[in-house]
């Protein structure tokens, strides 16, 4: 099956800062990478994804980067908003079924 | 994305008890439907894969007697939590894949249940 590792657990950025979250996985085969952004209390939400095909995909302040050689993909959020903060967690798939990360707790500082 | 409806929101019963929860996909017929449990401060856990007309296919360690689940058309899937205990209590959530292959999961509100 997929392990899915990410790092770092916590991140805390001031108003205006990069983030950057990376997630490892195992299974060479996995071809879709989701990210997904969670509120407290709330279900996750799809904020951006990308398949093996592209090595980079951006919208708007959030891209993220896909190296399939070294089987690692990181989410970058650009000028971020107190509204960014969240939990995030990546996932790959493993026989249509996705794993998730541990997840990353951001907090952006006003 | 497929818009995913999970009822109840919110439930308190007593030690147990069974609760059911239902997870319904209202503009896409799905065959194949997703139990996610999650613990505070921890990450999406899947329980079980739930196929329309089908037997469900449990992951390791989650026991399919305690947790029943019922797919019975292409708009509905629902978890029976039976006698339900305190170390039951968490955040339940469905999703549904939009698609065949590794397509994106739309997760539905999910149900926070307390066993008291």
């Amino acid at each position: 099956g997929e392990n899915v590792e990410q790092h770092p657990s916590t991140l805390s950025v001031q108003e205006g800062d990069s983030a950057v979250i990376k997630c490892t996985y195992s299974d060479s085969a996995s071809n879709y990478f989701p990210w997904y952004k969670q509120e407290l209390g709330k279900r996750p939400q799809l904020i951006i994804d990308i398949r093996s095909n592209v090595g980079e995909k951006k919208d708007q302040r959030i891209a993220v980067t896909l190296n399939k050689t070294a089987k690692h993909f990181s989410l970058h959020i650009t000028e971020t908003q107190p509204e960014d903060s969240a939990v995030y967690f990546c996932a790959a798939p493993s026989n249509y079924k996705l794993t998730f990360g541990k997840g990353t707790l951001l907090t952006v500082n006003p | 994305g497929a818009v995913v409806s999970q009822h109840p929101s919110w439930v308190i019963c007593k030690s147990g008890t069974s609760v059911k929860i239902e997870c319904r996909s209202l503009d896409f017929q799905a065959t194949t439907m997703f139990w996610y449990r999650q613990f505070p401060k921890q990450s999406l856990m899947l329980m079980a894969t739930s196929n329309e007309g089908s037997k469900a296919t449990y992951e390791q360690g989650v026991e399919k007697d305690k947790f029943l689940i019922n797919h019975a058309s292409l708009t509905l899937s629902t978890l029976t939590v039976t006698s339900a205990h305190p170390e039951d209590s968490s955040f339940y959530i469905c999703s549904v894949s939009a698609g065949t292959g590794n397509q994106p999961q739309h997760f539905g509100d999910g149900t926070r249940l307390s066993i008291l």
